[in-house]
């Protein structure tokens, strides 16, 4: 499942396929980025994160892609699974604030 | 280790009436951090400390909106008085430093209702 290129509200993906989500951050100053996963009650968890000297980050069963010409930020996750249905957002902060500054959020079913 | 405790976990109160949200970090934490989602939107900054001190409130709507950490430990945000469009869900964060190694814990949220 992938939204490609764009950000979309919403994204459904069958159970064991790739899924991608795609956010486009707003200002090219920011040099850190994260991606949280909130699950319906609780509050948003880290997955993963990457700095702007880099344009590749892998995690488990995870990866950031960070493309700083275009100001866009990725999230792969491999194998989808049931329990990686939730709203994942992208999240920047500028150099010396750590201030986060959230996306509009994603929300991702997996279909079994 | 415990994480980021809030409480309460829902409250609804009535146009005009005072709320106040608690907020525990995890221990040994001198960072914390207050956030709000409203509506399905993007989550938003409201304001942060560091121990006591109050680093930054920029994010901090109106003076309707109090946040206090006496002693560099729990922290309140107190909404007097409340209006409609404060209704969203307050996240409290939590960090042990600031920076790239440092990642925000975040509670489960109190969901605020204001009718």
């Amino acid at each position: 499942g992938e939204n490609v290129g764009l950000h979309l509200p919403t994204l459904s993906v069958q159970e064991g396929d790739n899924s991608i989500i795609n956010c486009a951050y707003s200002n090219s100053a920011s040099d850190y980025f994260i991606w949280y996963k909130q699950e319906s009650g609780k509050g948003p968890q880290f997955i993963i994160d990457i700095r702007s000297n880099m344009d590749k980050r892998q995690g488990q069963r995870v990866t950031v892609l960070l493309n700083k010409t275009v100001k866009h930020l990725s999230l792969q996750i491999a194998a989808t699974q049931p329990g990686d249905s939730a709203v994942y957002f992208c999240a920047e902060t500028l150099p010396n604030d750590y201030k986060l500054s959230f996306g509009a959020g994603t929300t991702v079913t997996v279909r079994a | 280790e415990a994480g980021v405790t809030q409480f309460p976990s829902h409250s609804v109160i009535e146009k005009g009436q005072t709320v106040t949200l608690r907020c525990d970090p995890i221990s040994g934490h001198d960072n914390l951090y207050w956030y709000r989602r409203v509506m399905g939107k993007e989550i938003k900054f409201l304001l942060h400390f560091v121990k006591e001190s109050k680093q930054d409130e920029s994010g901090m709507p109106n003076n309707r909106f109090l946040a206090e950490r006496t002693g560099g430990t729990y922290s309140t945000l107190k909404v007097q008085p409340a209006e409609l469009e404060d209704s969203g869900v307050y996240f409290c964060a939590s960090s042990q430093k600031r920076g790239y190694n440092s990642p925000l814990h975040f509670g489960n949220g109190t969901r605020l209702t204001v009718t």
